[in-house]
This record gives structure tokens, sequence and C-alpha cells, in this order.
């Protein structure tokens, strides 16, 4: 079984400010995702890295997967109050199709 | 992005009843849709994986008597909760594989057993 390490797991800081959350394994994957959760709704795709290395970018937020493939971390710049929610962190297994979730890392921006 | 939907988006039942989740790709077919479980401020559990036309493959500690899932076509799983008891309450969300590595997730079913 693969275990993905997703850190802080609480995280609230002030509007302007930076930040970033780290996905960590032992194991490669395939593929990593990143999905922002509001309560009450599922999980949206923020992005999806496939190559070791890769980095990637999406406005104010910045994702890179590990050399190895075995971590991942998301940098927000700036973050505003609308960037509050549940981030999760998902890597797709070698051997198939499923993903192995973080544990999630809920992000409040005050104003 | 690909669109999955889910109905009902809440549902509230007796406990001894059974309570049944669609799950639908609307603008891409799902040979593989998954179901997830969620409980509050905590991530996602998975609770089987759904393959059109075959058997689901159900996570360990999940009983596949009580959580039956058909994956009849390439736009449609659909999970039912049998018997279900107040422990069974939970948010309930599916995704469908869009490509190769993508899971595209559906908004969520708020289930409250009485």
């Amino acid at each position: 079984t693969q275990l993905l390490e997703q850190s802080p797991q609480f995280l609230s800081i002030q509007e302007g400010e930076n930040l970033t959350v780290y996905c960590n394994s032992s194991s490669v994957f395939s593929s990593l995702q990143w999905y922002r959760q509001e309560p009450g709704e599922g999980p949206v795709l923020l992005v999806t890295v496939v190559t070791g290395g890769e980095v990637k970018k999406l406005k104010r937020l910045t994702f890179q997967f590990g050399d190895a493939r075995k971590d991942s971390s998301l940098h927000i710049t700036a973050a505003q109050p609308g960037d509050t929610g549940l981030y999760l962190c998902a890597g797709g297994e070698t051997s198939g199709s499923r993903l192995t979730f973080g544990e999630g890392t809920q992000l409040t921006v005050n104003p | 992005g690909a669109v999955v939907s889910q109905h009902p988006s809440r549902v509230i039942c007796k406990s001894g009843t059974s309570v049944k989740i669609e799950c639908r790709s609307l603008d891409f077919q799902a040979t593989t849709m998954f179901w997830y479980r969620q409980f509050p401020k905590q991530s996602l559990m998975l609770m089987a994986t759904s393959n059109e036309g075959s058997k689901a493959t159900y996570e360990q500690g999940v009983e596949k008597d009580k959580f039956l899932i058909n994956h009849a076509s390439l736009t449609l799983s659909t999970l039912t909760v049998t018997s279900a008891h107040p422990e069974d309450s939970s948010f309930y969300i599916c995704s469908a594989m869009e490509s190769s590595y993508e899971q595209y997730f559906g908004p969520g079913t708020r289930l409250t057993v009485t």
C-alpha cells in the first residue's frame, strides 16, 4: 500500500502571505494530482503532474513534482480569502488506476 | 474539464431502508468509476472501484453486501446502501476516470440516516 503524507494539516494565514503545502512519500507515483475542496462539495482538480521535476503554474499557484516522483509541493503566492479550502494531493498508483490521497490541508486565509 | 454529476445531493432516510446514489459522467465515457466516503474535516476514503460490465472491487473492510455497486453503462455507476443505519451517515463522493490517470469528482451526496 502506498502512503502519501501531507503537511501541514491546518494552516491559517493573513491575506497577502505566501504558503507552501507538501506531500511526501517513500513510494513512486505515476502521476500526482492536486485538488481543492469546499465544504459540502466534491474535490475540484487543479492540476496533474506526471514528469519528475515538472513545474506547473496556475495563476498564483505553483505545483512541483519531485525528480524521483515521490513528492510534490503546492505554493500559493499572495494568498486571498478565496483560496480558503481543503487542499488534497493524490498520487496515481503505478500498478493501477487508484489514487492514494494525502490527509489534506485545511487552509484559511483571513482578510 | 470533465463533468461528473451525482444524484441526489442530499438524502435523509430511516434506519433499515435502502438508498441508491447515482454517479454520471456527463461529457465523457468512463470505464472506471470510484466511490469514496468522507468524514468531516478528513480526507477521502476509497470504498470501491467500479468497472463497467464487471464486478466492483472493494477495499478492505468495506462490506460488499451492504454497499452494492452497479456499473451498467460507460456513463453511470450506482451505489446502494442497504439496510442503512445511523453509522452509515456520511458524505459519499464518486469519481470517474477521464484519462489514464485523471479522476474527476462528483459534487457528493450527503446521507443522513435517522
